[in-house]
Parts: structure tokens; C-alpha cells; sequence
């Protein structure tokens, strides 16, 4: 079976531009969360959406915005690009609400889509 | 409000030496923790958690950490270093509202 699935791999922008990031989750994996990890910090989270629904959002500007669709694939929008807005970005599935932090429950990430802001 | 700190964003160990990467933790409540490793070009990858219960947890290719309540620390421990351990090395917890917080990461270098 496919594991998280992300694209493009690679994404050349420059400011003030928009981009769309796109991600498979594992099927039948309900839950998708995004994260934004700049080079040399850990991954901070942005999304989480369950049931095409949003769980949770992280403390990032409204130029950030997501949506899931009924196959459980997931888009991540970015407005106006910043040059801080350089970063990999990953994306997870988990198969409950919980996104991957219940007992017993496991988050899979994707290798990511990075992103250079000119 | 939780957070996690790892000691020493890079650490070198000669192949066979015990790896030892440092994470202490804060958190208001009872804490869920991780490991996850990172290698080049690659997404994450879950090493172990705890929970509760067993404070001594064994993850994937060898690695364990330790719940040290009283030191509030998550340690990270393998008895032998191999090459292929060379990667980023990231505690996490889980925050007040459910999200996974990361530590700064830890780059593990393996020398011959």
C-alpha cells in the first residue's frame, strides 16, 4: 500500500505569489494534519482535519488555509507569499479524529513539499 | 502550556558508542511523549511514545527512552550506534489542545 503521498516534491515561488500543496492520505486514513518545518526547527503545526471538517488550527496567519475533500485528500493554501513562508512542508494521516495522539494510535507523514519563496 | 527542550542540536558518536540524546519536557499535565526520527529528504518517522504506564519504552532499530517523572525528561538511548542512525532526531509532546509540539530537533552524526 502507498504510504502519504505529497506534491510537488519541489516548488519555486516568489513573494506575493499563492501556492497549493496537495496530499494523499494512506487509505482509509480519515485524518489529516499539515506542518510547516523551517530549516533547522521542528515541524510546527498548522491543520488538522478530520471528516472534511477542521480539528484544529495552529498559530499561523489567515494567508494560511486548507481543505479536505470527500476522498480525504488534502490541500494547503498559502496567500500572498512571504520569504518566511520557505519551508518544508509535511503533511499527516491517521486513521481517527484524534490525529495520530490517542494510545495505541500512529501518525504517518509524507516526505514533504518544499517550498522556496524568492 | 507544554513545550519540550532538546540539549545539544547536534551530537557525534563513533560507530558502535552508545547514543544518548537529551530531551526535557514541560507540561501541566500528565504527558504524552514521542521520538521521532528524520532522515535526509524524508518525512518523519515514529521511533516510540509513551503514554502511560511502563516508564521504560522500546521503540524501532533498538532505540528506548526512559519517563522520568521527577527529572521530567524523555530521554533517548541506543546501546550501539550504527551508521545508518545518522539522521535529525525531534522530541515532541502533546499540548493542552491536542497537537503534537516538536523540540528544535538533535542531528545525529555517526563517525567510522
Amino acid at each position: 500500500d502507498a504510504g502519504v503521498t505529497q506534491s510537488p516534491t519541489h516548488l519555486i515561488k516568489t513573494r506575493g505569489q499563492h501556492v497549493t500543496l496537495r496530499c494523499s492520505p494512506i487509505s482509509g486514513h480519515k485524518s489529516v494534519s499539515w506542518y510547516q518545518q523551517v530549516l533547522g526547527q521542528g515541524p510546527q503545526f498548522i491543520f488538522q482535519y478530520y471528516e472534511k471538517e477542521e480539528r484544529g488550527r495552529g498559530n499561523f496567519p489567515d494567508r494560511f488555509s486548507a481543505r479536505q475533500f470527500p476522498n480525504y485528500s488534502s490541500e494547503l493554501n498559502v496567500n500572498a507569499l512571504l520569504l518566511g513562508d520557505s519551508a518544508l512542508y509535511l503533511c499527516a494521516s491517521s486513521l481517527l479524529r484524534t490525529g495520530g495522539q490517542g494510545v495505541g494510535e500512529k501518525l504517518f507523514f509524507g516526505s514533504g513539499t518544499q517550498l522556496s519563496v524568492l | 502550556a507544554q513545550s519540550v527542550t532538546q540539549l545539544g542540536s547536534h551530537v557525534s558518536v563513533s560507530e558502535g558508542a552508545l547514543v544518548l540524546l537529551r530531551c526535557n519536557y514541560s507540561s501541566s499535565v500528565p504527558p504524552y511523549l514521542f521520538w521521532y526520527v528524520q532522515y535526509p529528504n524524508q518525512g518523519l518517522q515514529l521511533l516510540l511514545k509513551y503514554t502511560t504506564g511502563a516508564t521504560l519504552v522500546k521503540g524501532i532499530n533498538g532505540f528506548e527512552a526512559e519517563f522520568k517523572k521527577s527529572e521530567t525528561s524523555f530521554h533517548l538511548t541506543k546501546p550501539s550506534a550504527h551508521m545508518s542512525d545518522a539522521a535529525e532526531y525531534f522530541c515532541a509532546v502533546i499540548s493542552s489542545a491536542s497537537k503534537i509540539i516538536f523540540g528544535s530537533g538533535t542531528r545525529l552524526s555517526i563517525r567510522p
